[in-house]
């Protein structure tokens, strides 16, 4: 069964210009989360997507990231315009549905490491 | 505010001795507690996790965490490490109403030959 994948590995590009992640989850899984690893730091919460719909956004920087996951089964995290600051790693995870709380166990991609210039 | 404390930020250890890495957690309820690893080029896979019942959790790869609700930790442990488990480890807290993890900042673990 493959895990959860995230594209590109890796990606440098400029300030002011576009990016847009993609995280293909384990199949069947509902829950798709989206955190971020800026260098030195922990790993932040940016928002769950419980099928199509948005849960919690909460942890989302600002208004320069759209996350999206139309069907309820990939999604994509668009930064538009990128700036420096936005430089690390992009984690994507999922996990099963249940029928109360997550269980928490989730499943992580290898990460889309972000560079901007 | 729920928060992880790894106040440990390198490690260092010779292959073959005995490795501790500490995690302090601040939670409001019984937290649900996760020790994540991640190795070089790899995503991050989950070690071992605690819920509730037996406070000393197994995982895999050998390692084994103890839940200590009166120091507030999570420590995780193995007995005597390999040079494959040199990789960062992280713990995290479960924020069920929230329904998402809380990760603390990481411990990088070198082994020594």
């Amino acid at each position: 069964e493959a895990g959860v994948t995230q594209f590109p590995s890796h990606s440098v590009i400029e300030k002011g210009q576009t990016v847009t992640l993609r995280c293909d989850p384990i199949s069947g899984h509902d829950n798709l989360y989206w955190y971020r690893r800026v260098m030195g730091k922990e790993i932040k919460f940016l928002l769950h997507f419980v099928k199509e719909s948005k849960q919690d956004e909460s942890g989302m920087p600002n208004n320069r990231f759209l996350a999206e996951r139309t069907g309820g089964t990939y999604s994509t995290l668009k930064v538009q315009p990128a700036e420096l600051e936005d430089s690390g790693v992009y984690f994507c995870a999922s996990s099963e549905a249940t029928s109360g709380r997550n269980t928490g166990e989730l499943f992580f991609g290898e990460g889309s490491r972000l560079t901007v210039l | 505010a729920q928060s992880v404390t790894q106040p440990d930020i390198h490690i260092t250890v010779s292959e073959g001795a005995s490795l501790e890495l500490r995690c302090n957690y601040s939670y409001g309820a019984t937290p649900y507690l996760f020790w994540y690893v991640q190795s070089p080029g790899q995503g991050l896979q989950l070690l071992l996790k605690y819920f509730s019942g037996d406070t000393l959790v197994q995982g895999i790869k050998g390692f084994e965490a103890e839940f200590k609700r009166s120091q507030s930790s999570f420590n995780l442990r193995k007995p005597s490490v390999h040079w494959s488990d040199a990789a960062e480890y992280f713990c995290a807290v479960g924020v069920w109403r929230d329904d998402k993890i809380i990760f603390g900042k990481g411990t990088r673990l070198h082994i020594l030959p």
